[in-house]
């Protein structure tokens, strides 16, 4: 199946700080991206839509600042979680949809941040 | 409101045994459904998926049933294997719409040898 490259798998920053976070489909072009956030015991919760060479759509209640969204190429998109607080110390997982199937995401390996 | 529910947390199954997982909707434009499974730390990866046409989809050991009527949907494992141990996550999309999917909060499944 298709390959969906997440880095960094975890992430340890200070408060106040920005981390990065990048999504990579290794083996096919992604037009489209999405976020996802999970906290412990709850669902996947969808931030944001990204579309390449394009503005990322985000769900309601997602703050478009603190969550900054580039797809800059069919292959990568990032997320840049600035000015970090602990409150957002999360699961983040991306994923990547090929071809025209919304259905069969693939998704990467997830990014553990904790927020100091 | 969640649209989509998973209602069990947890559930342990003994080895060789079936496990049954199951999952709620509400949304009735919801027409294609699909199982992931999560180990910790990793990403979920894509087990099977169905129709809204269909009432049933097998692949191997693990079969997805669907009841429209009832907005349900089940996924057996048979036999379970120890490495059938993780989260398993419902999903649901209207392959129309303009959104992504919805998940559901996971069932996580323990297979006791």
């Amino acid at each position: 199946g298709a390959v969906v490259s997440q880095h960094p798998s975890r992430v340890i920053c200070k408060s106040g700080t920005s981390v990065k976070i990048e999504c990579r489909s290794l083996d096919f072009q992604a037009t489209t991206m999405f976020w996802y956030r999970q906290f412990p015991k709850q669902s996947l919760m969808l931030m944001a839509t990204s579309n390449e060479g394009s503005k990322a759509t985000y769900e309601q209640g997602v703050e478009k600042d603190k969550f900054l969204i580039n797809h800059a190429s069919l292959t990568l998109s990032t997320l840049t979680v600035t000015s970090a607080h602990p409150e957002d110390s999360s699961f983040y997982i991306c994923s990547a949809r090929a071809g025209t199937e919304n259905e069969k995401l693939f998704f990467g390996s997830g990014t553990q941040l904790s927020v100091l | 409101d969640q649209q989509v529910k998973q209602n069990s947390p947890s559930l342990s199954v003994q080895e060789g045994r079936i496990s049954i997982l199951n999952c709620d909707y509400t949304n009735s434009m919801f027409d294609y459904f699909l199982w992931y499974k999560k180990y910790p730390a990793e990403g979920p990866t894509f087990l099977i998926s169905i129709s809204s046409i269909k009432d049933k989809n097998e692949d191997g050991r693990f079969t997805v049933f669907l009841n429209k009527s009832a907005k349900h949907l089940s996924l057996h494992i048979v036999p379970s294997q120890p490495g059938d141990s993780a989260v398993y996550f419902c999903a649901a999309i209207e392959r129309g719409g303009a959104d992504g999917l919805t998940f559901g909060k996971g069932t996580h499944l323990i297979i006791q040898p």
